[in-house]
């Protein structure tokens, strides 16, 4: 069965600050991997994908994820924190049967 | 391209009533969503439709809940009577296609509470 373990459910940063959050993964094939960004009372927004082709991912604002397989590992990361960038992030993996698993999300918080 | 789009926003009911929430989401896309968000957690899956026909509905508590999608377009989700633990965010996504390499797009979502 697949699953997707979010290491982490509260990082702070300082602004400025590189982000790092962490997401592992478990699945019996060559999975695709997304990174999502909750805003408050927003819906999920996506910031990058996996599916397969080049392992260092780049997404919307800075954020860039790299698939490593050997270590299962999908962690996302941004050089410099925002302000704007203090959020929910969420990791989902997908699998052949076309079905989706979220982890438990990581809180995101940004010290001015 | 606009995005998903869902209404209302908010809902505040009593238990026992009925409430339906309603979503229009990208054009051309195949593949619908509802999900349920408790606070504090990340979305379930409530229900996954193909065009109208339903792919996964095995987390749907169907002795309350019900969604239909008819003409493969707009979709409803319907709860009656609703409980006390149906407080959540309900959010509705859609893709192109529904395949593993495509990415959802998620609409805002419905909060409702319930009294």
């Amino acid at each position: 069965a697949q699953s997707v373990t979010q290491l982490d459910s509260h990082v702070s940063v300082s602004e400025g600050t590189p982000v790092l959050l962490r997401c592992n993964y478990s699945s019996s094939y060559s999975p695709s991997l997304f990174w999502y960004v909750q805003h408050p009372n927003k819906g999920l927004q996506l910031l990058l994908k996996y599916t397969s082709a080049a392992t260092l991912v780049k997404g919307i604002n800075g954020f860039e994820a790299e698939f490593k397989k050997s270590e299962t590992s999908f962690h996302l990361t941004k050089p410099s924190a925002h302000m704007s960038d203090a959020a929910e992030y969420f990791c989902v993996v997908s699998d052949r049967g076309n079905q989706f698993y979220f982890g438990t999300g990581t809180s995101l918080t940004v010290i001015p | 391209e606009a995005g998903v789009a869902q209404s209302p926003r908010y809902k505040i009911i009593e238990k026992r009533q009925s409430v339906a929430f309603w979503c229009n989401p990208i054009s051309g896309h195949a593949t619908l969503y509802w999900y349920q968000q408790i606070l504090g957690q990340g979305p379930k899956l409530l229900i996954q439709f193909q065009n109208n026909g339903v792919v996964d509905d095995s987390q749907l508590p169907k002795d309350r809940f019900s969604a239909e999608r008819l003409k493969g377009v707009d979709s409803t989700l319907k709860i009656q009577p609703a409980k006390l633990e149906d407080s959540a965010v309900y959010l509705c996504a859609s893709s192109e296609t529904g395949y593993s390499n495509q990415p959802q797009h998620f609409g805002d979502g419905t909060r409702l509470s319930i009294l």
